[in-house]
């Protein structure tokens, strides 16, 4: 069964807002990931934020993180039509523990 | 160029044959996984390997079996293809089995008929 959740399931703006996707998970983590995911292509990976943290910034992207909550969440400012894509966290509980995905938030950005 | 890179993208098959993915990765990394996603999305581990030996083996029927030959390669052979199997398979590199992102290759879409 999945470890992670992630709301919404689907998310839809206009050009120029600003995007959140939360990520939910149940156990202890040892850091948080989150990876895109264009149509049809491989997942790459956006930011990775340890557990000691609570918040990262890269570029138009901003992660947090609440360890109390075990939740996350992802902020999009100013979108683009080019950010049309599946948003997955992923999360490692502890050392060779492989990566837990969410089910994935499907943001569309419209012109 | 490519990082990680999987073939064949796109592989139709009949229910029973035996069929094989492969996965090459030129980033120097030492662990190598195979995910499969499903239909909804979800995205599920398969194997992981790190320098040539099997870390992690989910509920995965042995049908399914890696191969490593090296630490820069990771194949997924699969026999006796059932309809179940049809999904999207994803092969990703990192390095370490700790604090890093993994890079995934483009996927290779199976269907099974």
């Amino acid at each position: 069964s999945q470890q992670g959740e992630e709301d919404p399931q689907a998310l839809s703006i206009q050009e120029g807002e600003n995007a959140t996707m939360n990520c939910s998970y149940k156990t202890s983590i040892n850091n948080l990931q989150w990876y895109r995911q264009n149509s049809g292509r491989g997942l790459v990976h956006l930011i990775l934020i340890r557990s000691n943290e609570r918040e990262k910034h890269s570029g138009r992207l901003r992660v947090t993180l609440d360890t109390s909550k075990k939740s996350s969440s992802l902020l999009i400012t100013a979108s683009r039509a080019a950010d049309t894509a599946s948003y997955f966290c992923a999360f490692r509980r502890d050392y060779g523990q492989n990566f837990v995905f969410g089910p994935g938030t499907r943001l569309s950005v419209l012109p | 160029d490519t990082a990680v890179s999987q073939t064949p993208k796109y592989l139709v098959t009949q229910m029973g044959n035996d069929k094989s993915i492969k996965c090459e990765q030129n980033l120097g990394h030492d662990t190598m996984y195979w995910y499969k996603q499903d239909s909804k999305k979800f995205l599920k581990i398969m194997f992981s390997y790190n320098n040539k030996e099997l870390i992690i083996n989910e509920t995965v029927p042995n049908r399914f079996s890696p191969k490593s030959p090296d630490k820069a390669h990771l194949n997924l052979h699969i026999n006796s293809l059932e309809l179940g199997d049809s999904a999207v398979y994803f092969c990703a590199s990192g390095l370490g089995l700790r604090n890093t992102e993994a890079f995934f290759g483009q996927g290779t879409r199976l269907t099974v008929v």
